[in-house]
């Protein structure tokens, strides 16, 4: 398996431009995560995902954030309008059992 | 709640030198507790884990870490550093029994002298 695979690997937009971050899941696993993480911060769960059905969304930081999982092999992330604020690395894990498998992540960088 | 400390935000160590990074945690639950590693610009990878078995876990690497109960801890230790253990390592509990949603701590950056 090719593991968890995210795109872009890269993002840099302006201020108000909307951003959408994939995540496509190892196969077979039905729990997927999005993270990110920041120097403050450190790594923050935004909101994970069971069967596809969102499970705990508290750590979405504001509305300008959603994220869907219309099948199993497929996940995304937007915010609409980016803010400066907003840029950090994003993370997406899969869940087999109680092991997480990571992405390579997305580095965002909004300017 | 559930939490972890990492007590060290950054540890230096001379290459062939032992490692020890701290971790303590706390949990409602029988905890189940793991360590990542992060190498600069790159996704966590999994290092070991611990789920209510074995108390003293084998990881990748030549880690190991021992759960201790009566201490809460799950200390990382490697017997001899080499240069590419240059990393951040993060200690993560599970926060609820039904394994989901990590609990990560702050981690601790380790540095491996030449």
């Amino acid at each position: 398996d090719a593991g968890v695979i995210q795109s872009p690997r890269h993002e840099v937009t302006e201020m108000g431009q909307e951003v959408t971050l994939r995540c496509k899941p190892i196969s077979g696993h039905n729990s997927l995560f999005w993270y990110r993480q920041t120097m403050m911060r450190g790594l923050e769960l935004l909101i994970y995902f069971n069967n596809n059905v969102p499970i705990d969304d508290s750590g979405m930081p504001e509305d300008r954030f959603s994220a869907k999982m219309p099948n199993a092999s497929f996940s995304t992330l937007k915010i609409q309008p980016s803010e400066p604020r907003d840029s950090a690395v994003y993370f997406c894990a899969s869940e087999q059992g109680t092991e997480q498998y990571f992405g390579p992540g997305t580095r965002l960088t909004v300017t | 709640a559930q939490s972890v400390t990492q007590l060290d935000s950054h540890v230096s160590v001379s290459e062939g030198t032992p490692v020890l990074l701290r971790c303590n945690y706390s949990s409602s639950y029988s905890p189940s507790l793991f360590w990542y590693v992060q190498h600069p610009n790159k996704g966590l990878q999994l290092l070991l884990k611990y789920t209510s078995a074995a108390t003293l876990v084998k990881g990748i690497n030549g880690f190991e870490a021992e759960f201790k109960k009566s201490e809460t801890s799950f200390h990382l230790t490697k017997p001899s550093a080499h240069m590419s253990d240059a990393a951040e390592y993060f200690c993560v509990v599970i926060s609820n029994p039904y394994g989901q949603n990590f609990v990560f701590g702050p981690g601790t950056r380790l540095s491996v002298l030449p």
